[in-house]
């Protein structure tokens, strides 16, 4: 069974770039999260999916960050116009339920690193 | 709000020895879940082991147990004979047990070295 997918690995590029990172859920996975990680903050959740409708996006620093999940095994977070202080690991999360029963946590992605120069 | 608390940024421990991470919280519900996850330099999240706020029994995985004092609102992970491959970054979670809550809420992690 196939893990929960990000792409890309990395990415670099310079500010002002419109950045777009990918995530493939687990199938029959009905909860989809966004984390990002940095050193200063930790792990912080953006925002979270249910079923494709954005439940709770009250973790997305600015309006320069969106998320959309077209159907259930696809999401997208996207920056625009990008900035430095963007720079960071972001990671997707996806669990059957609220990820807490024993055998349903949050999985985790590979994570993405942003790099904005 | 609740809040994960990891005291330790760094530890470090020799292989075969037994190594103690602290974790605590703060909350004001009494049901909940509580995790570690590890996090090795390939930046992958493996779950460790969890502990359901209800059970005074503490979660054993292998070589892995916890300490869960809830009075204290404790939550230490133990690494029994530490093997090299333990060594990674170790993140306490939280998260609520009750309807409509779904957000992890992590700490800032500590940094287990394994030394041969």
């Amino acid at each position: 069974d196939a893990g929960v997918i990000q792409s890309p690995r990395h990415e670099v590029t310079e500010m002002g770039q419109e950045v777009t990172l990918r995530c493939k859920p687990i199938s029959g996975h009905d909860y989809l999260f966004w984390y990002r990680q940095t050193m200063m903050r930790g792990l912080e959740l953006l925002i979270y999916f249910n079923n494709n409708v954005p439940i709770d996006d009250s973790g997305m620093p600015e309006d320069r960050f969106s998320a959309k999940m077209p159907n259930a095994s696809f999401s997208t977070l996207k920056i625009q116009p990008s900035e430095p202080r963007d720079s960071a690991v972001y990671f997707c999360a996806s669990s059957l339920g609220q990820g807490i029963g024993p055998n349903q946590p949050q999985h985790f992605g590979d994570g993405t690193r942003l790099s904005i120069l | 709000a609740q809040t994960v608390t990891q005291s330790q940024p760094e530890m470090s421990v020799q292989e075969a020895e037994t190594v103690t991470l602290s974790c605590t919280y703060d909350t004001s519900e009494s049901d909940y879940y509580l995790f570690w996850y590890k996090q090795p330099p390939s930046r992958q999240m493996i779950l460790v082991i969890r502990q359901e706020a209800y059970k005074q029994q503490n979660a054993t995985e292998n070589r892995f147990s916890v300490n869960f004092q809830k009075a204290a609102k404790s939550f230490s992970l133990k690494i029994s004979d530490s093997q090299l491959g333990d060594a990674a970054m170790y993140f306490c979670a939280y998260i609520n047990s009750g309807a409509g809550s779904y957000q992890l809420t992590f700490g800032k992690g500590t940094k287990l070295s394994v030394i041969p």
